[in-house]
């Protein structure tokens, strides 16, 4: 199946730096979604967004849904060593889900 | 959102045996999903499944090497069959929240090597 292209595929960041990762498809959505996967565990949903343009924040995280519809981004304030995990991003159109490559994120003390 | 939980949550397992991985959701669900993951990669499907009807296969997953099972609405099983260490990886299942929005909701995957 299709898969979302996501930026960059990993960073290291020193804590209290402030994060931006993206995802970008070829085809439109009408749903984006953002997740967190720490390891051993399933991923966990962080944010999701419903129409072009929407910007939504949860907590120290904020992420937005492209005009085009073919992009999405996320972004991290103040990261803190407990950010560190994989983020994925999904696009959804109807019953169909599509996941990005993942962005390996560290935070260093 | 949705809890779910996966059995086993690892298991190391004999080429050429059979394993049985259940999730179970604490609500009724119309959509669920199994994936596979490699360690330090993006997630596969293998497969949807609706209750009541047959699951649907993405390409490169066939039946007889992962049957799955949607008994009701809040429960499916995923065999992976004749094991070979190639299906070493992460199961996870995953099933779509009620309402009107689409999200999809994971359990914590299950851990599989095969010997």
């Amino acid at each position: 199946g299709q898969q979302l292209n996501q930026s960059p595929q990993s960073m290291f960041i020193q804590e209290g730096e402030d994060v931006s990762m993206n995802c970008t498809s070829s085809s439109i959505f009408n749903t984006w979604l953002w997740y967190k996967q720490d390891p051993g565990e399933g991923p966990v949903l962080l944010i999701a967004l419903y129409k072009a343009g929407e910007l939504t924040s949860n907590g120290r995280l904020t992420a937005q849904f492209g005009i085009t519809r073919k992009d999405s981004f996320l972004n991290i304030s103040a990261s803190i060593p407990s950010d560190v995990g994989i983020y994925f991003c999904a696009g959804a159109t109807g019953n169909q889900f599509y996941f990005g490559t993942g962005t390996s994120l560290t935070v260093i003390p | 959102s949705a809890v779910i939980s996966q059995k086993p949550s690892r298991d190391i397992c004999q080429r050429g045996t059979s394993l049985t991985i259940q999730c179970q959701v604490d609500s009724q669900v119309t959509m669920m999903f199994w994936y596979r993951q490699q360690p330090g990669q993006s997630l596969t499907l293998i497969a949807t499944a609706n209750q009541g009807s047959e699951a649907t296969y993405e390409s490169g997953f066939v039946i007889d090497k992962f049957p799955i099972s949607r008994p009701n609405l809040t429960f499916s099983t995923l065999t992976v069959s004749n094991m070979s260490p190639e299906d070493s990886s992460i199961y996870l299942c995953s099933a779509e929240g009620q309402g009107a929005y689409n999200e999809q909701f994971f359990g914590p995957g299950t851990r599989l090597t095969v010997l």
